[in-house]
Order: structure tokens, then sequence, then C-alpha cells
């Protein structure tokens, strides 16, 4: 069954602390893995498209990098409107995409 | 990407009715989708709004429960008939446009359900 799980739950980091969300995915067949950001009350807003292991992509405080199992978002130096929920989601054609449960990130100043 | 609206922005809601709700796109979009995200979890596909035909449901989700029109390719509407307490979520609608795979969302319409 295809599958995608994010890690942690929740992070919470201070101002300027950099860290990592990861987006594994057991899937048959990725066509692309989506980044979205999702702020409370709010639809989900696109960040990123991955489409092959090795890719990158980056925005602003925010890389994304895709290997054959797994995606990380890496941000560096975050600020507190940083603060939101980070989705990832696995596209296997077919406009079939499998969405995880997402990372929670609050940022304190 | 494509300016996407939903109609109403929330609502609160007795047991046994239904709502409407709308989503307008300022494009001709080639797919438009129903999600529902309940509280604190992630996105649950609902149906694949069809222009001019029967929406096509996902697993759990029946056309009674959930009728779906897409009069033309900037419109769609979701009902949520009968309505229940667990039926108290965010309701997305978000579309995919011509030459990519993305799906873009909209602002989503937060319904609470007494």
């Amino acid at each position: 069954e295809d599958q995608v799980t994010q890690s942690p739950e929740a992070l919470r980091l201070q101002e300027g602390e950099s860290s990592s969300l990861n987006c594994s995915y057991t899937v048959s067949g990725l066509r692309g893995l989506f980044w979205y950001r999702q702020d409370p009350g709010k639809g989900p807003e696109f960040l990123f498209t991955l489409y092959s292991a090795g890719e990158e992509k980056e925005k602003e405080r925010l890389k994304a990098t895709l290997t054959k199992k797994e995606s990380f978002l890496h941000i560096t130096a975050p600020k507190p409107e940083d603060s939101a929920t980070y989705l990832c989601a696995a596209y296997t054609g077919g406009f079939k995409t499998i969405f995880g449960a997402g990372t929670r990130l609050f940022v304190k100043a | 990407s494509a300016v996407i609206s939903q109609k109403p922005s929330r609502d609160i809601c007795q047991r046994g009715t239904s709502l409407t709700i709308q989503c307008q796109v300022d494009s001709q979009v080639t797919m438009m989708f129903w999600y529902r995200q309940q509280p604190g979890q992630s996105l649950t596909l609902i149906a694949t709004a069809n222009q001019g035909s029967e929406a096509t449901y996902e697993s759990g989700f029946v056309i009674d429960k959930f009728p779906i029109s897409r009069p033309n390719l900037t419109f769609s509407t979701l009902t949520v008939s009968n309505m229940s307490p667990e039926d108290s979520s965010i309701y997305l609608c978000s579309v995919v446009t011509g030459g990519t795979d993305t799906q873009y969302f909209g602002p989503g319409t937060r319904l609470t359900v007494l």
C-alpha cells in the first residue's frame, strides 16, 4: 500500500536554529514529490516539486532534497514567521497524490 | 498558478441540514478535486470533480452524502448532506492546471456541525 510518513510530528526551534524535516515514502512509481506549507485555518500553499533523486530546490530559508526513499526539507536560520505545518505528498501519476500527516513547526523568537 | 476562491469561508450548521460549498477558479483548469481535512489530520481526497459528468468518488465517500457538480472548467460545488458532528472539518478544493502535475489549493471552508 502506498504510504507517506513525516517526522517529527512536531518540532520546536529557537529562531536561528537550523533543522530538517523528514518525509519517507513507500509508493509504486513515484512521479513527483510535493512540499506544501499550511498555516492554521488556511489551505496548503505550494512550495516545491521534486522529480528525481538528487534534485534540490531552494526558496528563501527552505531547501528541499530528494532521495529514492525520502525527502528532506531543510530550514536554515528559521524565523517565527516560518511557523506552520509542512506537508509532503507523493504523486504517482493519474493525479493520484498521497499526503503525509505533516510536521508542525514552531519557531520561537 | 490559478487563483482559487471558496465560499463560504466558514459556517456553523445544525445536524441534519446540508451545506453547499462553492469553488471558483480564475482560469480554466484541467482537474478539480475536493478534500477533507479533519482536525489535526492530513488531507483525505473525497472525489474528483469531472466537468460535465458524474464525479469520481474515493473509497468511503458516496454521492448521496457528498454530491458534487462541475458545470464548467472554472467552477465546482460540494454539498455535505444530512450533516452530523463527525462532518466537522475543513473542506478544500484543489486544481491542476494544464501542463503540470501540481495541485494548488483554495483557502478552505471550515465547517462546524452542532
